[in-house]
Protein backbone atom coordinates (compact mmCIF):
# COMPACT_ATOMS: atom_id res chain seq x y z
CA UNK A 1 0.00 0.00 0.00
CA UNK A 2 1.03 3.79 -0.68
CA UNK A 3 2.73 5.23 2.06
CA UNK A 4 4.01 8.96 3.67
CA UNK A 5 6.66 8.90 6.38
CA UNK A 6 7.65 12.53 7.47
CA UNK A 7 9.70 11.14 10.35
CA UNK A 8 10.42 14.58 12.31
CA UNK A 9 7.01 15.88 13.96
CA UNK A 10 8.61 19.45 14.70
CA UNK A 11 11.98 20.94 13.94
CA UNK A 12 13.14 24.55 15.16
CA UNK A 13 15.64 26.19 13.35
CA UNK A 14 17.27 29.82 13.75
CA UNK A 15 16.07 32.49 11.01
CA UNK A 16 18.87 32.76 8.38
CA UNK A 17 19.39 29.11 9.10
CA UNK A 18 19.35 25.63 6.03
CA UNK A 19 16.26 23.93 6.42
CA UNK A 20 15.66 19.71 5.05
CA UNK A 21 12.44 17.99 5.76
CA UNK A 22 12.45 14.79 5.46
CA UNK A 23 10.16 12.50 3.34
CA UNK A 24 9.85 8.98 2.46
CA UNK A 25 7.56 7.59 0.40
CA UNK A 26 6.29 3.59 -0.34
CA UNK A 27 4.77 3.05 -3.86
CA UNK A 28 5.07 0.34 -6.26
CA UNK A 29 5.05 2.62 -9.47
CA UNK A 30 7.28 6.01 -10.33
CA UNK A 31 5.08 8.16 -8.05
CA UNK A 32 3.56 12.20 -8.17
CA UNK A 33 5.39 13.84 -5.45
CA UNK A 34 4.32 17.30 -3.64
CA UNK A 35 5.13 19.47 -0.98
CA UNK A 36 2.62 21.01 0.61
CA UNK A 37 2.42 24.57 3.35
CA UNK A 38 -0.55 25.16 5.59
CA UNK A 39 -0.33 28.25 7.78
CA UNK A 40 -2.84 28.15 11.02
CA UNK A 41 -6.31 28.61 10.30
CA UNK A 42 -5.49 27.93 6.15
CA UNK A 43 -5.49 25.66 3.27
CA UNK A 44 -2.98 24.30 1.73
CA UNK A 45 -0.53 25.61 -0.82
CA UNK A 46 1.00 23.55 -3.15
CA UNK A 47 5.23 24.37 -2.81
CA UNK A 48 6.85 22.15 -6.02
CA UNK A 49 5.73 19.09 -7.45
CA UNK A 50 7.69 15.92 -8.85
CA UNK A 51 6.20 14.25 -11.98
CA UNK A 52 8.98 13.05 -14.18
CA UNK A 53 12.66 14.14 -15.48
CA UNK A 54 15.27 16.22 -13.50
CA UNK A 55 15.19 14.91 -9.82
CA UNK A 56 16.24 18.30 -8.66
CA UNK A 57 12.85 20.17 -8.33
CA UNK A 58 12.26 24.13 -7.53
CA UNK A 59 9.53 25.49 -6.30
CA UNK A 60 7.92 28.88 -4.63
CA UNK A 61 9.31 30.79 -1.48
CA UNK A 62 12.91 29.36 -2.50
CA UNK A 63 11.98 25.68 -1.95
CA UNK A 64 13.89 22.83 -3.71
CA UNK A 65 13.65 18.87 -3.39
CA UNK A 66 15.18 15.93 -4.54
CA UNK A 67 13.56 12.77 -5.75
CA UNK A 68 15.69 9.84 -5.19
CA UNK A 69 14.24 6.74 -5.94
CA UNK A 70 17.02 4.48 -4.94
CA UNK A 71 16.36 5.97 -1.41
CA UNK A 72 12.35 6.50 -1.73
CA UNK A 73 12.98 9.75 -0.12
CA UNK A 74 11.60 13.77 -1.39
CA UNK A 75 13.29 15.65 0.76
CA UNK A 76 12.48 19.76 1.09
CA UNK A 77 15.01 22.03 1.35
CA UNK A 78 15.67 26.02 2.07
CA UNK A 79 19.00 27.45 2.17
CA UNK A 80 18.33 30.77 4.14
CA UNK A 81 14.94 30.27 6.52
CA UNK A 82 12.56 33.18 6.92
CA UNK A 83 10.95 33.73 10.06
CA UNK A 84 7.41 33.93 7.72
CA UNK A 85 8.33 30.03 7.09
CA UNK A 86 7.06 29.39 10.01
CA UNK A 87 4.11 26.81 9.32
CA UNK A 88 3.36 22.51 9.04
CA UNK A 89 4.54 20.84 5.77
CA UNK A 90 3.33 18.11 4.18
CA UNK A 91 4.49 15.54 1.83
CA UNK A 92 2.24 13.50 -0.46
CA UNK A 93 2.30 10.94 -3.26
CA UNK A 94 -0.35 10.49 -5.60
CA UNK A 95 -0.43 8.30 -8.77
CA UNK A 96 -1.07 9.15 -12.55
CA UNK A 97 -4.86 9.45 -12.94
CA UNK A 98 -5.90 9.65 -9.77
CA UNK A 99 -4.38 12.91 -8.88
CA UNK A 100 -7.07 14.12 -6.51
CA UNK A 101 -6.17 11.50 -4.64
CA UNK A 102 -3.05 11.86 -2.78
CA UNK A 103 -1.50 10.07 0.38
CA UNK A 104 -0.02 12.66 2.81
CA UNK A 105 2.37 12.36 5.31
CA UNK A 106 1.49 13.18 8.96
CA UNK A 107 3.57 16.58 8.24
CA UNK A 108 6.68 18.22 9.81
CA UNK A 109 5.79 21.83 11.87
CA UNK A 110 8.63 24.19 11.30
CA UNK A 111 9.42 26.96 13.83
CA UNK A 112 11.55 29.86 13.57
CA UNK A 113 13.55 31.12 16.14
CA UNK A 114 14.53 34.83 15.58
CA UNK B 1 -9.19 34.34 -10.42
CA UNK B 2 -10.81 33.39 -7.86
CA UNK B 3 -9.19 30.27 -5.85
CA UNK B 4 -11.28 27.40 -4.12
CA UNK B 5 -14.04 28.43 -2.03
CA UNK B 6 -15.66 26.61 0.63
CA UNK B 7 -18.77 27.34 3.13
CA UNK B 8 -19.52 27.43 5.72
CA UNK B 9 -16.12 28.20 6.71
CA UNK B 10 -17.13 27.17 10.88
CA UNK B 11 -19.83 25.54 12.37
CA UNK B 12 -21.06 23.47 15.28
CA UNK B 13 -23.71 21.03 15.38
CA UNK B 14 -24.76 17.47 17.74
CA UNK B 15 -24.02 14.15 17.80
CA UNK B 16 -26.77 12.48 15.52
CA UNK B 17 -27.57 15.71 13.50
CA UNK B 18 -26.67 15.94 9.66
CA UNK B 19 -24.28 18.65 8.03
CA UNK B 20 -24.06 19.51 4.48
CA UNK B 21 -20.42 21.43 3.56
CA UNK B 22 -20.00 22.99 -0.21
CA UNK B 23 -17.23 23.30 -2.11
CA UNK B 24 -16.78 25.96 -5.21
CA UNK B 25 -13.31 25.05 -7.39
CA UNK B 26 -11.69 27.55 -9.02
CA UNK B 27 -13.05 28.32 -12.56
CA UNK B 28 -12.99 25.65 -15.16
CA UNK B 29 -11.66 22.99 -12.78
CA UNK B 30 -13.90 19.71 -13.43
CA UNK B 31 -12.07 17.77 -10.30
CA UNK B 32 -13.04 17.62 -7.19
CA UNK B 33 -11.45 16.39 -4.15
CA UNK B 34 -12.51 15.88 -0.31
CA UNK B 35 -10.07 15.46 2.75
CA UNK B 36 -10.58 15.20 6.01
CA UNK B 37 -7.80 16.49 8.48
CA UNK B 38 -7.57 15.62 12.41
CA UNK B 39 -4.73 15.95 14.83
CA UNK B 40 -4.70 12.06 14.67
CA UNK B 41 -5.25 10.99 11.64
CA UNK B 42 -3.70 13.67 9.25
CA UNK B 43 -5.06 14.21 6.57
CA UNK B 44 -7.27 11.86 4.77
CA UNK B 45 -8.94 11.52 1.46
CA UNK B 46 -12.75 11.07 1.35
CA UNK B 47 -13.46 11.11 -2.39
CA UNK B 48 -12.80 12.74 -5.74
CA UNK B 49 -15.34 13.82 -8.40
CA UNK B 50 -14.97 14.49 -11.83
CA UNK B 51 -17.86 15.63 -13.87
CA UNK B 52 -20.37 14.88 -11.92
CA UNK B 53 -19.15 11.35 -11.19
CA UNK B 54 -17.42 10.09 -8.39
CA UNK B 55 -13.95 8.85 -9.61
CA UNK B 56 -12.69 7.56 -6.25
CA UNK B 57 -13.75 7.15 -2.88
CA UNK B 58 -11.46 6.64 0.28
CA UNK B 59 -11.81 4.32 3.23
CA UNK B 60 -14.63 6.23 5.15
CA UNK B 61 -18.44 4.93 6.13
CA UNK B 62 -21.19 5.15 4.31
CA UNK B 63 -22.49 8.28 6.51
CA UNK B 64 -19.91 10.68 4.46
CA UNK B 65 -21.32 11.13 0.52
CA UNK B 66 -20.94 13.70 -1.75
CA UNK B 67 -22.18 15.05 -5.02
CA UNK B 68 -20.64 17.37 -7.96
CA UNK B 69 -23.09 19.44 -10.23
CA UNK B 70 -23.09 20.18 -13.81
CA UNK B 71 -21.25 23.64 -12.93
CA UNK B 72 -18.46 21.56 -11.13
CA UNK B 73 -19.27 22.82 -7.79
CA UNK B 74 -19.92 20.20 -4.93
CA UNK B 75 -21.31 19.01 -1.89
CA UNK B 76 -20.41 16.40 0.76
CA UNK B 77 -23.02 15.45 3.45
CA UNK B 78 -22.19 13.64 6.83
CA UNK B 79 -25.11 11.97 8.51
CA UNK B 80 -25.42 10.82 11.95
CA UNK B 81 -22.84 12.75 13.33
CA UNK B 82 -20.23 11.49 15.98
CA UNK B 83 -18.00 13.12 18.19
CA UNK B 84 -15.05 12.12 16.14
CA UNK B 85 -16.40 13.54 13.02
CA UNK B 86 -14.80 16.76 14.20
CA UNK B 87 -12.15 17.93 11.81
CA UNK B 88 -11.13 20.64 9.24
CA UNK B 89 -12.60 19.54 5.81
CA UNK B 90 -10.64 20.32 3.01
CA UNK B 91 -11.95 20.96 -0.22
CA UNK B 92 -9.46 20.88 -3.73
CA UNK B 93 -9.90 21.06 -6.96
CA UNK B 94 -8.07 20.00 -10.12
CA UNK B 95 -7.71 20.90 -13.49
CA UNK B 96 -7.41 16.96 -15.11
CA UNK B 97 -4.24 17.30 -16.78
CA UNK B 98 -2.01 19.30 -14.28
CA UNK B 99 -2.48 16.89 -11.63
CA UNK B 100 -1.92 19.70 -8.69
CA UNK B 101 -4.38 20.26 -6.51
CA UNK B 102 -5.74 23.79 -5.16
CA UNK B 103 -7.03 23.52 -1.73
CA UNK B 104 -9.73 25.78 -0.38
CA UNK B 105 -9.24 26.86 3.29
CA UNK B 106 -11.66 24.34 5.06
CA UNK B 107 -14.80 24.58 6.55
CA UNK B 108 -14.33 23.55 10.36
CA UNK B 109 -16.76 20.63 11.95
CA UNK B 110 -16.92 20.80 15.69
CA UNK B 111 -19.07 18.38 16.69
CA UNK B 112 -20.58 18.57 20.51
Amino acid sequence: AQSVTQPDIHITVSEGASLELRCNYSYGATPYLFWYVQSPGQGLQLLLKYFSGDTLVQGIKGFEAEFKRSQSSFNLRKPSVHWSDAAEYFCAVGAQGSQGNLIFGKGTKLSVKP
Amino acid sequence: KAGVTQTPRYLIKTRGQQVTLSCSPISGHRSVSWYQQTPGQGLQFLFEYFSETQRNKGNFPGRFSGRQFSNSRSEMNVSTLELGDSALYLCASSAEVAGELFFGEGSRLTVL
